[in-house]
């Protein structure tokens, strides 16, 4: 049982918005710690997608976006594509455990 | 271009260890916090173990305390996991993982390694 709970899975078709929640604690989200989103593609490593909650890195399309409120946070993708298909994980800091912690990984679907 | 090369996976019995290693390239490696996060077959990711640029600050989960120990070189760029007792459930892909400048309050990986499969079976 992860300690940030996120959808097991998420699908939408290519041109649509998809939002994937990651729901924490006032031990973590709800405690002041950022947020931060990877984007995983089948057989690669993880990929920073959102850090800080809602901050872009350089090349990540401005289709991703992060936003977070009390102890949630929610990743959206706009204007879906195919090669958007991946696991999705949202990863932040847990004061009780004194750790990072992930939540448990979405699977995006692309119809 | 930053690369992280992780090296020192395997095959290991349960009980035994295993030493696995990060090279680092194109960054300044002295500069930056580094950790360790695992990935079991077909599961989640778990952060594993972190070390800040001088080794001065260490943490790890609770699930590798007392059995695992970071390490690193800076003047080989170099990161290391010693891995101890090894037990069935610490089997998967181990990356070493950047901590980014930019995440200021929590930690945040902004590159990572290609991974390396440690498994732990008789």
């Amino acid at each position: 049982q992860s300690v940030l709970t996120q959808p097991p899975s998420v699908s939408g078709s290519p041109g649509q918005r998809v939002t994937i929640s990651c729901t924490g604690s006032s031990s973590n989200i709800g405690a002041g710690y950022a947020v931060h989103w990877y984007q995983q593609l089948p057989g690669a490593a993880p990929k920073l997608l959102i850090y800080g909650n809602s901050n872009r890195p350089s090349g990540v399309p401005d289709r991703f976006s992060g936003s977070k409120s009390g102890t949630s946070a929610s990743l959206a993708i706009t204007g879906l594509l195919a090669e958007d298909e991946a696991d999705y994980y949202c990863q932040s800091y847990d004061i009780s455990l004194s750790g990072w912690v992930f939540g448990g990984g979405t699977k995006l679907t692309v119809l | 271009e930053v690369q992280l090369v992780e090296s020192g996976g395997g095959l290991v019995q349960p009980g035994g260890s295993l030493r696995l290693s990060c090279g680092a390239s194109g960054f300044t490696f002295s500069t930056y916090t580094m950790n360790w996060v695992r990935q079991a077959p077909g599961k989640g990711l778990e952060w594993v173990s972190y070390i800040s640029s001088t080794s001065s600050t260490i943490h790890y989960a609770d699930s590798v305390k007392g059995r695992f120990t970071i390490s690193r070189d800076n003047a080989k760029n170099s990161l290391f996991l010693q891995m101890n007792s090894l037990r069935d459930e610490d089997t998967a892909v181990y990356y070493c993982a950047r901590d980014g400048k930019s995440c200021t309050s929590t930690s945040c990986y902004d590159y990572w390694g290609q991974g390396t499969l440690v498994t732990v079976s008789s």
